[in-house]
């Protein structure tokens, strides 16, 4: 079991362009969670999948944001036509679901700078 | 609404004990978690609590008060890798996809 992982590390892009960030939670994991964390703050929640379907979306993800995972595994983020203000650490998480704690484990995060 | 306080910033000497106080006014409550956060590293995992009283793991145990709405978390015998961040994040009702509510986050820093 390696934990969750993230792909890329980090993402420089300018404005306008889309860019598409890759999640693998713990394998044994169907709960899936993305959250966007700016400098100075805790991590907000933006997302959630159980197995393949998405359960809950944040107001903080508009129209711009969108995520799939299309087989309950792996996860993408896709930010199109990305500003600024999307610049930020977009952390995903995984859970196994089952009782007590439920507890998120986090993976290393992609950082985004938008120029 | 939900409402996470922390302190943002502490400071304590090597070898010390430091307690890191947490309120919370949510809508709901379904656990409280502690996480460590070093500078850009991921969270990691440090304790949970649901029911009021006192969790012990090693160094760091952490406390609930439900009525108060408060928890905290103690660092014992401190050591410099202790430096970091520390979260604190609400779970609320179940049926809320067991999304979290994190606070800003505590960032203690370690001297000798």
């Amino acid at each position: 079991d390696t934990g969750v992982s993230q792909n890329p590390r980090h993402k420089i892009t300018k404005r306008g362009q889309n860019v598409t960030f890759r999640c693998d939670p713990i394998s044994e994991h169907n709960r899936l969670y993305w959250y966007r964390q700016t400098l100075g703050q805790g991590p907000e929640f933006l997302t959630y999948f159980q197995n393949e379907a998405q359960l809950e979306k944040s107001r903080l993800l508009s129209d711009r944001f969108s995520a799939e995972r299309p087989k309950g595994s792996f996860s993408t983020l896709e930010i199109q036509r990305t500003e600024q203000g999307d610049s930020a650490m977009y952390l995903c998480a995984s859970s196994p679901r089952s009782g007590g704690a439920d507890t998120q484990y986090f993976g290393p995060g992609t950082r985004l700078t938008v120029l | 609404g939900q409402n996470i306080d922390q302190p943002t910033e502490m400071t304590a000497t090597e070898g010390a004990i430091v307690q890191i106080n947490c309120t919370y006014q949510t809508s709901g409550f379904n656990g409280l978690f502690w996480y460590q956060q070093h500078a850009g590293e991921a969270p990691t995992f440090l304790s949970y609590n649901v029911l009021d009283g006192l969790e012990e793991k090693g160094r760091f145990s952490s406390f609930l008060s439900r009525s108060k709405g408060y928890s905290y978390l103690l660092l014992k015998e401190l050591q410099m890798k202790d430096s970091a961040s520390y979260l604190c994040a609400v779970r609320d009702i179940p049926g809320t996809a067991s999304k979290l509510t994190f606070g800003t986050g505590t960032r203690l820093q370690v001297t000798l």
